[in-house]
């Protein structure tokens, strides 16, 4: 199967500081989405995103498919920014995803 | 709108016993996922099902069964509970646009497994 790695794996953040993600991948992928988990447990869904770029607020991610890599930008974070961040793809749909480990961010007060 | 629920929220089992875990959904949604997630990792799909009456098997099925009835249920099984069922079980659900299911999946609020 394809095989996805996150980096960093954690990262800690001051307040009001910008960041990068970055999900590497192995294979052409037609599905690639980012999520949220809470330090709850809870699992949101914030872009899909298998080319190109997208813009949501404070978070921006952008899919350079031909390279195989995808990067998710958080500024001016937020206390409630902190969870782990996880990056899935597909090469197909969301039937054959794979998730990578996830990115731990902390963002401190 | 409750979206995606799952229960129960917590079990404890005996290695051998048996459990079903049941995610509900209320947004008319035809694909839905069974996913654990252990310690340190990302997600692995344990089964999923395209529609009322079918399941498939994901990347992790070995020892469990699910089962599609209603379109708005779907149950993951545990039939001999063993250790490394160890987990925390997650249901999402995702509808069908133009032919396609990639489309952003919900997650329920998860089950926190432990098989002693």
């Amino acid at each position: 199967g394809i095989q996805v790695e996150q980096s960093p794996p954690d990262l800690i953040l001051q307040e009001g500081a910008n960041s990068t993600l970055r999900c590497n991948f192995s294979d052409s992928v037609n599905n690639l989405q980012w999520f949220h988990q809470n330090p709850w447990g809870q699992l949101i869904n914030l872009f899909y995103i298998p080319s190109g770029t997208k813009q949501n607020g404070r978070l921006s991610a952008t899919t350079v498919a031909t390279e195989r890599y995808s990067l998710l930008y958080i500024s001016s974070s937020q206390t409630t920014d902190s969870g782990v961040y996880f990056c899935a793809v597909g090469r197909y749909n969301n039937n054959d995803m794979r998730f990578g480990a996830g990115t731990r961010l902390t963002v401190k007060p | 709108n409750a979206g995606v629920t799952q229960t129960p929220k917590f079990r404890v089992l005996k290695t051998g016993q048996s459990m079903t875990l049941l995610c509900a959904q209320d947004m008319n949604h035809e694909y839905m996922y069974w996913y654990r997630q252990d310690p340190g990792m990302g997600l692995r799909l344990i089964h999923y099902s395209v529609g009322e009456g079918t399941t498939a098997k994901g990347e992790v099925p070995d020892g469990y069964n699910v089962s599609r009835l209603k379109k708005q249920n779907f149950l993951l099984g545990l039939e001999s509970a063993a250790p490394s069922q160890t987990s925390v079980y997650f249901c999402a659900s995702s509808s069908l646009i133009a032919g396609a299911s990639t489309d952003t999946q919900y997650f329920g609020p998860g089950t926190r497994l432990t098989v002693l």
